[in-house]
């Protein structure tokens, strides 16, 4: 039971090129999220899914798209990432709008 | 517009003292404020969590006391050990049928000295 699992664990990218995180829980929750963390930030909330075929944007999505491919996975990609992308992004899973399960995080570094 | 502020952003206790942290939270829709422990390179877990029609809550070691009033909830951390030296965070959620997730402070830093 790996419950939320995230690829890569780390990833270099140049400025302009583009990537795709991904995610993918077998906890049987509906609503997924994706988070980045910056030092001092705190997590803030980038994208979120409540449930298969829905998505909506968090607190900063700008520069940033989301897949829910189905009940399990949900992705999200840079299509040009910029040095402000840098950071640790979470996928994170859970029940309605409580407890949250975290995946053990993607370090993006943007040179 | 930050809507869960979190203090102090480091905080050095004495193993066996009590570590203390601070959240105010702004939205008086929130209605679950769970706390977050994070070690370094490994997310956040889920530490323990109350709801508003409580004043505290007590798992262990750790207790969360909440003051609706004031919109004010704490961590509080007794027999601190080294062990616990863990960034914390604190969080706050509305219901309103939605799944929009979980609102951070910005956490606190917490080293426990042996």
């Amino acid at each position: 039971n790996a419950g939320v699992t995230q690829t890569p664990k780390f990833q270099v990218l140049k400025t302009g090129q583009s990537m795709t995180l991904q995610c993918a829980q077998d906890m049987n929750h509906n609503s997924m999220y994706w988070y980045r963390q910056d030092p001092g930030m705190g997590l803030r909330l980038i994208y979120y899914s409540a449930s298969e075929g829905t998505t909506d944007k968090g607190e900063v999505p700008n520069g940033y798209n989301v897949s829910r491919l189905n009940k399990r996975e949900f992705s999200l990609r840079l299509e040009s990432a910029a040095p402000s992308q840098t950071s640790v992004y979470f996928c994170a899973t859970g029940r309605g709008h409580t407890e949250a399960f975290f995946g053990q995080g993607t370090r993006l570094t943007v040179v | 517009q930050q809507q869960v502020k979190q203090s102090p952003q480091s905080l050095i206790v004495q193993k066996g003292g009590i570590s203390i942290i601070n959240c105010a939270y702004e939205n008086t829709a929130f209605d679950y404020f769970p706390w977050y422990q994070q070690f370094p390179g490994k997310g956040p877990a889920l530490l323990i969590a109350i709801r508003p029609d409580v004043s505290e809550k007590k798992e262990g070691r750790f207790t969360i006391s909440f003051n609706k009033s004031a919109k004010q909830f704490s961590l509080h951390i007794m027999d601190s050990q080294p062990g616990d030296s863990a960034t914390y965070f604190c969080a706050a959620s509305s219901g309103g049928g939605g799944a929009d997730g979980l609102t951070f402070g910005k956490g606190t830093h917490l080293i426990i000295q042996p």
